[in-house]
């Protein structure tokens, strides 16, 4: 069964003080890694699509990893506004166009 | 640029209520179309999903049903809701013909069963 384990499930950091977030994966036939952020009582933005081993996106301060077993979202210098949820989520070979979530890190950054 | 509605966006409904949210995309064609709910604490599950008018699966057996009836347009509903009914529902969609499988998301729509 595919699944997804996202840690820390919270994380507070100072400003300017770099961390990452993991995303480990179990899939069937990776066809996509995916990263969102979500705002309290907002939709999930897209942020990046992974969808091989050694494949890197970068945005602004955000810059995400992949590799055969997990993800990684790497949060350089981060600024108050950075603060949210960041979700991962999978899409495997055997599911058809069914994104499987992580349960979020919920990010603080205090200035 | 494409765009995605969802309303109302917030609802406070009593138990054994029907309910009717909906979803609709603009700047895009044959979308494929996705309903998730979103409870408390948990993360996002996938209801429903459509890649044409009328077709709708299910990935979850519960109270809830789904319906396609125009191209851009996707519609939650229930004939009788329960109190486990309560959460966050989000409409995504998707480019139907593309090796991107991207889903985007829309603002959601908080339901409250009373």
């Amino acid at each position: 069964e595919d699944q997804v384990t996202q840690s820390p499930e919270a994380l507070r950091l100072q400003e300017g003080e770099s961390s990452s977030l993991n995303c480990s994966y179990t899939v069937s036939g990776l066809r996509g890694l995916f990263w969102y952020r979500q705002d309290p009582g907002k939709g999930p933005e897209f942020l990046f699509t992974l969808y091989s081993a050694g494949e890197e996106k970068e945005k602004e301060r955000l810059k995400a990893t992949l590799t055969k077993k997990e993800s990684f979202l790497h949060i350089t210098a981060p600024k108050p506004e950075d603060s949210a949820t960041y979700l991962c989520a999978v899409l495997g070979s055997s599911n058809t166009g069914k994104l499987i979530f992580g349960q979020g890190t919920t990010l603080q950054v205090k200035p | 640029s494409q765009t995605i509605h969802q309303w109302p966006a917030t609802l406070v409904q009593p138990v054994g209520s029907p309910l009717s949210l909906e979803c609709t995309v603009e700047g895009t064609s044959n979308p494929n179309l996705y309903w998730y709910r979103q409870a408390a604490g948990r993360g996002l599950q996938l209801l429903f999903y459509s890649v044409g008018i009328g077709q709708i699966s299910s990935e979850v057996p519960q109270n809830l049903s789904a319906s396609r009836p125009q191209d851009r347009q996707f519609i939650l509903s229930s004939k009788k809701l329960l109190l486990s009914d309560s959460g966050f529902y989000l409409c995504a969609w998707s480019p139907r013909d593309s090796s991107l499988e991207t889903q985007y998301f829309g603002p959601g729509t908080r339901l409250l069963v009373l």
